[in-house]
């Protein structure tokens, strides 16, 4: 059973960049879709992008494509999301969750969440 | 992109109640729909996928119907725990989307 662990909370000034990992345990983690959904206090869900990692392959929503890098690390099974210049829009709550091989399907498990505040 | 709408916004019940959340796309994704839970200030929990089939450790009393554009998940007997907010998301096509949510509370 798989189990997805991210880095801890982060606070940024306007305009810069923010990274969180996302590190898989108990499971098989190259082949699967590690994707990135994020969510503003108080609001809904919305997808940011994804990778496969055994194969670097990544696909973002287009409202972020400018702005958000997402990375893999199959040795120590860990994703990156990067996103840059930060607004105080980005605050949120980043969450990284496991698709399968295939791609379009639904997130099962969703890691713990990474609260990123921006602030000057 | 795909709009997904869910009514009602929010939602208060009664132990014991049969409980229907509504789901609507913007086109037809097929069966293409999975529900969420998500309590506060944790992550969302995957409850339904492929419209119906329940995931494995989630209570029976979920259940999810509907294809095309509309869509229902109903818990048939509304437990304590049950209050949360409730998602949608179609995985049809690229970008996935979510319904807004439905906050579930007990009266």
């Amino acid at each position: 059973q798989v189990h997805l662990v991210q880095s801890g909370a982060e606070v940024k000034k306007p305009g810069s960049l923010v990274r969180v990992s996302c590190t898989a345990s108990g499971d098989t983690f190259n082949s699967y879709v590690i994707s990135w959904v994020r969510q503003a206090p108080g609001q809904g869900l919305e997808w940011m992008g994804g990778i496969i990692p055994i194969s670097g392959i990544t696909k973002y929503a287009q409202r972020f494509q400018d702005r958000v890098t997402i990375t893999a690390d199959k040795s120590t099974r860990t994703a990156y999301m990067n996103l840059n210049s930060l607004t105080s829009e980005d605050t949120a709550v980043y969450y990284c969750a496991r698709q399968l091989p295939n791609a379009l399907t639904w997130f099962d498990p969703w890691g713990q969440g990474t609260l990123v505040t921006v602030s000057s | 992109d795909i709009q997904m709408t869910q009514s009602p916004s929010t939602l208060s019940a009664s132990v014991g109640d049969r409980v229907r959340i509504t789901c609507r796309a913007s086109q037809s994704i097929s069966r293409w729909l999975a529900w969420y839970q998500q309590k506060p200030g944790k992550a969302p929990r995957l409850l339904i996928y492929k419209a119906s089939t329940l995931e494995s450790g989630v209570p029976s009393r979920f259940s999810g119907s509907g294809s095309g554009t509309e869509f229902t998940l109903t818990i048939s007997s509304l437990q304590p725990d049950d209050v949360a907010t409730y998602y949608c998301q179609q995985y049809n096509s690229y970008p996935y989307t979510f319904g807004q949510g439905t906050k579930l509370e007990i009266k």
